[in-house]
C-alpha cells in the first residue's frame, strides 16, 4: 500500500518568509501527485498537481512544487507567504488509474503571523 | 454549477442511532469517494465507487455502509453510530480517477 509522509505537522512563519513543506511517498512506480489546501472551516481545494512533464509545477496563489523522482519527494514551496496562507496543507498521491482514490498525508498546519 | 453538495452539514446524534450522510454531484463523474478527517490522521478513505452499483472498501470501512444506485448520489450510512465515528466526513468525486473535487464536509458528533 502507498503511504505519504509529511514531515512538518505544525509550521509557524512570519509574513514574507519563505515556505517549504516536505512530502515523501512510498510507491516506486508511476504516480500522480497533488497538494491540497484547506482553509479554516472549509473543504479541500486543489493547489497544484503533477502528472507528467516538467517536474516543477506551478499552482494557484504563487505556490509551486518540485517532483524529484529519485527522492520520492514532492515538496511545496512559496517564496513569500501571506497571512491568508494560514491553512492545513495536504500532500496526496495516486498510482495507476486512481480508481481507489488518493492517499493523503496527515497534513501540515501552517500558521502565518502578521 | 452546483458541483458536489453534502447534507447535513452538521449533525449531532447518539450512540447506537443510524445516521445517513448524503452526497450529490452534478458533474456526472464516474468516481465517488467518502473520506473522514480526524486530527492526527489526515484524511482516510472509507468507501469508494467507480460507477453506479459498484462500491468497494477503503482503509477504514468498518461500521459504514454505502450504496450507489444512481451516478450522482453516494450516501454513507452509519448503521449504529459510535463515539469513535465523531469526525468530519468529506465526499469527493472524480471524472477519471486522480484529481478529486471535494464537498463542503459534514461534521458529525456522536454523543
Amino acid at each position: 500500500a502507498q503511504s505519504v509522509s509529511q514531515h512538518n505537522h505544525h509550521v509557524i512563519l512570519s509574513e514574507a518568509a519563505s515556505l517549504e513543506l516536505g512530502c515523501n511517498y512510498s510507491y516506486g512506480g508511476t504516480v500522480n501527485l497533488f497538494w491540497y489546501v484547506q482553509y479554516p472551516g472549509q473543504h479541500l481545494q486543489l493547489l497544484l498537481k503533477y502528472f507528467s512533464g516538467d517536474p516543477l509545477v506551478k499552482g494557484i496563489k504563487g505556490f509551486e512544487a518540485e517532483f524529484i523522482k529519485s527522492k520520492f519527494s514532492f515538496n511545496l514551496r512559496k517564496p513569500s507567504v501571506q497571512w491568508s496562507d494560514t491553512a492545513e496543507y495536504f500532500c496526496a498521491v495516486v498510482s495507476g488509474g486512481g480508481a481507489d482514490g488518493l492517499t493523503f498525508g496527515k497534513g501540515t498546519h501552517l500558521i502565518i503571523q502578521p | 454549477d452546483a458541483g458536489i453538495t453534502q447534507s447535513p452539514r452538521y449533525k449531532i446524534t447518539e450512540t447506537g442511532r443510524q445516521v445517513t450522510l448524503m452526497c450529490h454531484q452534478t458533474w456526472s463523474h464516474s468516481y465517488m469517494f467518502w473520506y473522514r478527517q480526524d486530527l492526527g490522521h489526515g484524511l482516510r478513505l472509507i468507501y469508494y465507487s467507480a460507477a453506479a452499483d459498484i462500491t468497494d472498501k477503503g482503509e477504514v470501512p468498518d461500521g459504514y455502509v454505502v450504496s450507489r444506485s444512481k451516478t450522482e448520489n453516494f450516501p454513507l450510512t452509519l448503521e449504529s453510530a459510535t463515539r469513535s465515528q465523531t469526525s468530519v466526513y468529506f465526499c469527493a468525486s472524480s471524472r477519471y480517477g486522480g484529481e478529486l473535487f471535494f464537498g463542503e464536509g459534514s461534521r458529525l458528533t456522536v454523543l
